[in-house]
């Protein structure tokens, strides 16, 4: 299996543009989360996803901040309109089932200018 | 504040010597889990030690665990310059939905 695949590894953006970010799960893992990593707050879960459904979006920052996950092997993160307090890094994992551990992308990085 | 709390923060050490980081948690846990991040990379899963259990061994890596002080820790021997990376403990908590919480993270510089 190739793993988590993210796409795009690099984001560079002007400040109101909408911002999407892409993951594809490990095949067969029916859970998929979305984390944000900085320096000041670390690395935090946004979102998460139990076959294909959200479980919990309380870390999602704000009304910009939107996720989907419409089948098995998609999601997306979209931050519209983006902000510069938004770039960071942002990262897919997924993972088998519950009690296991979780495989991460490479990650996209985000620069909202 | 965060459910894994990791110490130091930063540990610099020369190669072959051996590194050994702690992470402390608040709840009961299912599991407790180290990750390492190289720079620029996702987190890489190292090994998973489970609420029954109280050491466990991958390579050069030793974990061991102490559920009533709520306590974690993460050996690395005869560490090498391809070691340096942050590791990062993540707890598996039912009460939160099963959700890993992460720590912080140590950063870790092997000095060859």
């Amino acid at each position: 299996d190739a793993g988590v695949i993210q796409s795009p590894r690099h984001e560079v953006t002007e400040m109101g543009q909408e911002v999407t970010l892409r993951c594809k799960p490990i095949s067969g893992h029916d859970y998929l989360f979305w984390y944000r990593q900085t320096m000041m707050r670390g690395l935090e879960l946004l979102i998460y996803f139990n076959n294909n459904v959200p479980i919990d979006d309380s870390g999602m920052p704000e009304d910009r901040f939107s996720a989907k996950m419409p089948n098995a092997s998609f999601s997306t993160l979209k931050i519209q309109p983006s902000e510069p307090r938004d770039s960071a890094v942002y990262f897919c994992a997924s993972r088998e089932a519950l009690g296991g551990s979780q495989y991460f992308g490479p990650g996209t990085r985000l620069l909202v200018l | 504040s965060q459910q894994g709390e990791e110490d130091p923060q930063a540990l610099s050490i020369q190669e072959g010597e051996n590194a050994t980081m702690n992470c402390s948690y608040k709840t009961s846990i299912n599991n407790l889990q180290w990750y390492r991040q190289n720079s620029g990379r996702g987190l890489v899963h190292l090994i998973l030690i489970r609420s029954n259990e109280r050491e466990k061994h991958s390579g050069r890596l030793r974990v061991t665990l102490d559920t009533s002080k709520k306590s974690s820790s993460l050996l690395i021997t005869a560490s090498r310059a391809a070691d340096t990376a942050s590791y990062f403990c993540a707890t598996d908590v039912r009460a939160a939905g099963n959700k890993l919480t992460f720590g912080g993270g140590t950063r870790v510089l092997v000095k060859p």
